[in-house]
């Protein structure tokens, strides 16, 4: 079976420096993996995923997250974190053995304060 | 990028009433969708995956008699809960994969309250 550990509930930064969301997921074969932003009362959106290739991915707004396959890991980053960009941060696994059913961490609520 | 739209966005309804939302991909076709739940500061859970023109897969512990879902079109998939509780208050949040391998698009979310 799959799944994703997001170990922090939140996370707080202050606007302009880095912000940093763990990830680690366990999964048979090759992960697929993905970052989703929530904001409330608001369906999921897409920041980025790894498929294969570099470890290192951009997506949207300024975020990278980076593929670590010995720490099972795939941490979402941002150099200079906006207020805008609090919300609630969602990493989700699947599995290479085909199908789309994605499994979902519990959430991490982030929060750039001025 | 593609759409994905729920109706209503929100509904509140007596307990013992049945309700129906609707997930519909408006500009693509899929025949499978995904419904979650999403309980407040938690995490979304698979319910089922719904299927065009054939029984929904339900995940375990899910109650398929609670939660009908119906997938009429390459383009509409239906869950209703019926004979809805206090306790089946929700965030309904329905998905559908897109034509590319690992898309997956989510609705903007349902939220439900019984009372």
């Amino acid at each position: 079976a799959q799944s994703v550990a997001q170990p922090e509930d939140q996370v707080n930064v202050a606007e302009g420096n880095p912000l940093t969301v763990k990830c680690t997921y366990s999964v048979s074969g090759n992960p697929y993996l993905f970052w989703y932003v929530q904001y409330p009362n608001r369906g999921l959106q897409f920041l980025l995923k790894y498929i294969t290739g570099d470890n290192l991915v951009k997506g949207s707004y300024g975020f990278e997250a980076e593929f670590n396959k010995s720490q099972t890991s795939f941490h979402l980053k941002k150099p200079s974190a906006l207020v805008s960009d609090s919300a609630l941060y969602f990493c989700a696994v699947r599995g290479g053995g085909g199908g789309n059913k994605l499994t979902f961490g519990t959430g991490t609520q982030l929060k750039v304060e001025l | 990028g593609a759409v994905v739209s729920q109706h209503p966005s929100w509904v509140i309804c007596k307990s013992g009433t049945s309700v129906k939302i609707e997930c519909r991909s408006l500009d693509f076709q899929a025949t499978t969708m995904f419904w979650y739940r999403q309980f407040p500061k938690q995490s979304l859970m698979l319910m089922a995956t719904s299927n065009e023109g054939s029984k929904a897969t339900y995940e375990q512990g899910v109650e398929k008699d609670k939660f009908l879902i119906n997938h009429a079109s390459l383009t509409l998939s239906t869950l209703t809960v019926t004979s809805a509780h206090p306790e089946d208050s929700s965030f309904y949040i329905c998905s559908a994969p897109g034509t590319l391998l690992n898309e997956q698009f989510f609705g903007p979310g349902t939220r439900l309250t019984v009372l």
